[in-house]
């Protein structure tokens, strides 16, 4: 079975510029989740959708952050702009129907903005 | 008061030793809890998930305190292999809300 797919892997930006990540979930998968991995701390939920509608974006810093999953399938993350403190490893997950069952992650994409 | 709490660590233990982490949340309508193993510059995994009357996988034990709103997970007969970051996950929100902890380092040593 293949697992989370995420696209970049790695990205470098300056402040001020946009970004969008890529999340391509487990077929079948109804919920997906969008995590902020900090260094040094946990995965902090930005987003959360089942389906193709939010269940939670409450962290989700909406005045430059913003994603959607058309379809209910594969989802875009997108920062625009981008600010030093976004810097940050960025993790995509899905599980079969919520955060009760196993959440799998994809690698992530590591972002750096200068 | 973070919502889940973790001593960050690191904890230094020799291999066969056994070793034990605590982790604490604030939320007392909390539902479900989890623990996710992260190897450095990977992605986390589900470990095993903590039921109200404790579960054992191997050498892993997982315990839920709900009064002391703590939960543990025990590894006995460390491994090499056991190095990793440890992190507590709860549910609050109905379920619906996914929280981490900030994990707890461990190393094993030979």
């Amino acid at each position: 079975e293949a697992g989370v797919a995420q696209s970049p892997r790695y990205k470098i930006i300056e402040k001020r510029q946009s970004v969008a990540f890529w999340c391509n979930p487990i077929s079948g998968h109804a919920t997906l989740y969008w995590y902020q991995q900090i260094l040094g701390q946990g995965p902090k939920l930005l987003i959360q959708f089942q389906n193709n509608g939010v269940v939670d974006d409450s962290q989700l810093p909406k005045d430059r952050f913003s994603a959607e999953r058309l379809k209910g399938v594969d989802s875009t993350l997108k920062i625009q702009p981008a600010k030093l403190e976004d810097s940050a490893v960025y993790l995509c997950a899905s599980s079969l129907a919520g955060p009760q069952e196993t959440q799998y992650f994809g690698p992530g994409t590591r972002l750096l903005v200068l | 008061r973070k919502e889940v709490e973790q001593d960050p660590g690191p904890f230094n233990v020799p291999e066969g030793a056994t070793v034990a982490f605590n982790c604490t949340y604030s939320n007392s309508a909390s539902q479900s809890f989890f623990w996710y193993r992260q190897d450095c510059r990977k992605e986390p995994k589900l470990l095993m998930s903590v039921y109200s009357s404790g579960n054992e996988d191997g050498r892993f034990t997982a315990q839920l305190n709900r009064a002391s709103q703590y939960i543990s997970l025990l590894i006995r007969d460390s491994k090499l292999s056991d190095s990793a970051t440890y992190l507590c996950v709860v549910l609050n929100t109905g379920g619906f809300k996914t929280i981490f902890g900030a994990g707890t380092r461990l190393f094993v040593k030979a």
